[in-house]
């Protein structure tokens, strides 16, 4: 069976200070890997994917990832957080069945 | 934007009402999807169209009745629901619904049930 475990509900940055958020997997056949973003009160927006080639993808607002096929990860990070990064990401993976979400991880950058 | 508009943005329903939620995609997508979102959990695949024909339904109950008349609308018809209905509604499309394909969300519908 397919899964996708975000295991922290909540990161604390502080601005100018590197990000990462923590996305792990479990699926069958090769990953097809997404990272989504949500600001309040709105919709899911399209950060990045990877489907195949170079282990460290970039995406939209700096952010970049990078696929560990050993460690079946696909964290987010960025070099240096900014105030309006503050919003709910979600990682998302496709296997061989349907695209499943991760709960969801809460950004908080601080001043 | 992002090319996804959802109506209305909030919409307070009884158990014994029939509401109807709409979505409309400007970006000339094959595929468009209903999600529901509720606090602390996974967003839930509810129904995916292609081509406005349905090719998922992930075993939602029958008061949840999806309508997809073209490629750039999708209705999610809602009857008789229970308070544990309430949640975000979210529409998205595809440009089709492969492996690959990222997904364009609207802003949701926030629905109660009272």
């Amino acid at each position: 069976a397919q899964s996708v475990a975000q295991p922290e509900d909540q990161v604390n940055v502080a601005e100018g200070n590197p990000l990462t958020v923590k996305c792990t997997y479990s699926v069958s056949g090769n990953p097809y890997l997404f990272w989504y973003v949500q600001y309040p009160n709105r919709g899911l927006q399209f950060l990045l994917k990877y489907i195949t080639g170079d282990n460290l993808v970039k995406g939209s607002y700096g952010f970049e990832a990078e696929f560990n096929k050993s460690q079946t990860s696909f964290h987010l990070k960025k070099p240096s957080a900014l105030v309006s990064d503050s919003a709910l990401y979600f990682c998302a993976v496709r296997g061989t069945g349907k695209l499943i979400f991760g709960q969801g991880t809460t950004l908080q950058v601080k001043p | 934007e992002t090319g996804v508009t959802q109506t209305p943005r909030h919409l307070v329903m009884g158990m014994t009402n029939k509401k109807s939620l709409k979505c409309e995609q400007h970006l000339g997508h094959n595929a468009m999807y209903w999600y529901k979102q509720s606090a602390k959990k996974p967003l839930e695949l509810m129904f995916v169209y292609s081509l406005e024909e349905r090719v998922e339904n992930n075993s939602v109950p029958s008061r949840f009745s999806p309508e997809c008349p073209n490629s750039s609308h999708l209705f999610l018809h809602l009857h008789t629901l229970q308070p544990e209905d309430s949640a975000l509604y979210l529409c998205a499309s595809s440009q089709d619904p492969g492996f690959g394909e990222k997904l364009f969300f609207g802003s949701g519908t926030q629905l109660s049930v009272l």
